[in-house]
């Protein structure tokens, strides 16, 4: 069976410093990986996503970047953190053609900029 | 552009009620709707899929409808529990090309909170 890992499920982190957020997913070949952003109060924003290996597109201009180095491994980055990263943060995973079995979520990771 | 919308925004119930969660989109043009739930702090917990050939889908005391014309969508919970508590999100992805390589991108509405009272 598939199951997609996110780590770590919270990060408090100084303004300025870099962030590395991982996530992997297992049982599963050429999936399309996502990062969203959920704020306080708010829906989900898709940040980035990738179809395959070294291939993203980012959905908004941001401070942060993506990077897929294997084809089940997707790196959300920044060099220097912002305020206004801080945030919820959800990795997810479909089928790479059709996604005939929809989403699957990870476990999220909570990031606290100070 | 998609837009997804979700009523009430909060709903506050006594154990045991049935009700009636409602999504609306504003293009038909999908590919299928997904709901989910998520716990306070938590991931996203897939709850039911709907394809957009199907009208609805059965998943013990949840039954999700779609009506793809009307751009609407509803989760019905029968005889609610305090456990149920939590929101509740739809998202809908939208047709594609099966050569597309956009990765089938979900819009999200903004979730309803659903608090069930013993």
């Amino acid at each position: 069976s598939q199951t997609i890992h996110q780590w770590p499920a919270t990060l408090v982190q100084p303004v300025g410093s870099p962030l590395s957020l991982e996530c992997t997913v297992e049982g599963t070949s050429n999936p399309n990986l996502y990062w969203y952003r959920q704020a306080a109060g708010r829906g989900l924003q898709l940040l980035f996503y990738s179809v395959g290996i070294g291939q993203i597109s980012s959905e908004v201009p941001q401070n942060l970047s993506a990077s897929r180095p294997q084809d089940r491994q997707f790196i959300l980055s920044s060099k220097k953190l912002l305020l206004s990263d801080s945030g919820f943060y959800l990795c997810a995973w479909s089928s790479g053609t059709g996604s005939f079995y929809g989403y699957t979520f990870g476990s999220g990771t909570r990031l606290t900029v100070v | 552009k998609q837009e997804v919308t979700q009523i009430p925004a909060a709903l506050s119930v006594p154990e045991g009620e049935n009700l009636v969660l409602n999504c609306s989109f504003t293009d038909s043009a999908i590919y299928n709707l997904q709901w989910f739930r998520q716990d306070p702090g938590k991931g996203l917990t897939s709850l039911l899929l709907i394809q957009s050939s199907q009208r609805e889908q059965t998943s013990g005391r949840l039954n999700a409808s779609l009506d793809k014309s009307s751009g609407r969508s509803t989760l019905y919970i029968a005889a609610s529990q305090p456990g149920d508590s939590a929101t509740y999100l739809c998202a809908v992805r939208p047709s594609i090309n099966p050569q597309e390589t956009s990765g089938s991108r979900l819009t999200f509405g903004e979730g309803t909170q659903l608090t069930v009272n013993p």
